[in-house]
């Protein structure tokens, strides 16, 4: 149980290019998904949690207006690069966790490998 | 602030040779401990979680312990398809936080 699914596994496009990473909770329900990203040997680093029916939630120096979340449904939400550039490069993944209380783990997709060219 | 500390940052097995792996950490108000791995290209898969002191989880050749101040990831007789990052992290009420993780490599 508890799969979370993330699609595309890998994204390579040029410079200015908007991206989009679907991330969906396949066998449960999820009010609250987070986006991470990670470096090469570097731990994983929010960037945002995703409410569903409501405005996501930034951390501290993540552009909202470059990486747009919408969270339309209990079982799906969305990341968007918009006009992505070689810094944006990285390693995205997202995760879920089931309707609950927080001290619930988290489940994790297999991410999203992104590189603009 | 939370802070997660993992050590190794890397540790190389010999097949079934067993060892453990640390994690220290400041949390205000712990609600959660969490054990995941991470394979190369892939995202974190859950393995454990510790709610309190004393608490032990066991999954086959791994099994978690938990203190007040860290936790250990005990692996038993490891084999080479253990080998793979392996991530703690800690929820406080407002945030998870991970570690760096300890790169776990086990030789036939």
């Amino acid at each position: 149980g508890a799969v979370v699914s993330q699609h595309p596994s890998r994204v390579i496009c040029k410079s200015g290019t908007s991206v989009k990473i679907e991330c969906r909770s396949l066998d449960f329900q999820a009010t609250t998904m987070f986006w991470y990203r990670q470096f090469p040997k570097q731990s994983l680093m929010l960037m945002a949690t995703s409410n569903e029916g409501s405005k996501a939630t930034y951390e501290q120096g993540v552009e909202k207006d470059k990486f747009l979340i919408n969270h339309a449904s209990l079982t799906l939400s969305t990341l968007t690069v918009t006009s992505a550039h070689p810094e944006d490069s990285s390693f995205y993944i997202c995760s879920a966790r089931v309707l609950g209380s927080s001290n619930q783990p988290q489940h994790f997709g297999d991410g999203t490998r992104l590189s603009i060219l | 602030e939370d802070q997660v500390t993992q050590s190794p940052e890397a540790l190389r097995l010999q097949e079934g040779e067993s060892s453990s792996l640390n994690c220290s950490y400041t949390v205000s108000g712990l609600r959660g401990l969490f054990w995941y791995r991470q394979d190369p290209g892939k995202g974190p898969e859950f393995l454990f979680t510790l709610y309190s002191a004393g608490e032990e989880k066991e999954k086959e050749r791994l099994k978690a312990t938990l203190t007040k101040k860290e936790s250990f990831l005990h692996i038993t007789a490891p084999k080479p398809e253990d080998s793979a990052t392996y991530l703690c992290a800690v929820q406080s009420s407002s945030t998870l936080t991970f570690g760096k993780g300890t790169m776990l490599l086990v030789s036939p």
